[in-house]
């Protein structure tokens, strides 16, 4: 079955560098990918999506980056604050007849001040 | 303009009980989805409503089941719960575009925390 998978359970960074947190997918038909930030005790929160037929997207501070070759995308966060502090999931739309979100286990980000 | 509500926020059951859960989905959303998070997970898809009618369903035994009311707003339903319902369960609304496409991008709730004892 599709899977997607994070490469680090936990990541952390010291206030205003840059962060860079990696997800894999096992799916090369799956055409939309999306990125969400959950803080303790609340739900996900969109962050940032790219479809297929782009390589990188850029919103404020964050830059999505898709690697379709060898099925990798990238969430970087510029100059990362203590507020970034949270679990990131990235979310893998299937192909297809199946649009259902697969998701990662999820990245535990922490600020260092 | 309200996002996604949900409740109760916490819940404690004992095995073998019944639960409800309701979500209000975001202010012109008609399409609510339904998740599971265990501790340290990411969400599980549970199903999706759309008219009124489950549309999508994910590998989940046939004691989840749901509803969706003719404003959008949904119930899960678990019976016979297990300990391994404990988790988090999350609602995303999202809208169904012109032709049936809907977008996957999704709103969430806060959540409901079940404790099974």
């Amino acid at each position: 079955g599709e899977s997607v998978g994070l490469h680090l359970p936990t990541l952390s960074v010291q206030e205003g560098d840059n962060s860079i947190i990696n997800c894999a997918y096992s799916n090369s038909a799956s055409d939309y990918f999306i990125w969400y930030k959950q803080e303790s005790g609340k739900g996900p929160q969109f962050i940032i999506d790219i479809r297929s037929n782009m390589d990188k997207r850029q919103g404020q501070r964050v830059t999505v980056l898709l690697n379709k070759t060898v099925k990798h995308l990238s969430l970087q966060i510029a100059a990362t604050q203590p507020g970034d502090s949270a679990v990131y999931f990235c979310a893998v739309q299937g192909a297809g007849n199946n649009r259902k979100l697969i998701w990662g286990l999820g990245t535990s980000l922490g600020v260092n001040p | 303009d309200a996002g996604v509500t949900q409740s109760p926020t916490h819940l404690i059951k004992t095995r073998g009980q019944q639960v409800t859960l309701r979500c209000s989905p975001k202010s012109g959303h008609d399409t609510v989805s339904w998740y599971q998070q265990a501790l340290g997970q990411g969400p599980q898809f549970i199903f999706q409503y759309y008219e009124e009618e489950e549309r999508q369903r994910g590998n989940f035994p046939d004691r989840f089941s749901g509803h969706q009311f003719p404003n959008y707003s949904s119930e899960l339903n678990v019976n016979a719960l297990l300990l391994g319902d404990s988790a988090l369960y999350l609602c995303a609304s999202s809208l169904r575009l012109a032709g049936g496409q809907v977008r996957v991008t999704q709103y969430f709730g806060p959540g409901t925390r079940l404790l099974v004892l």
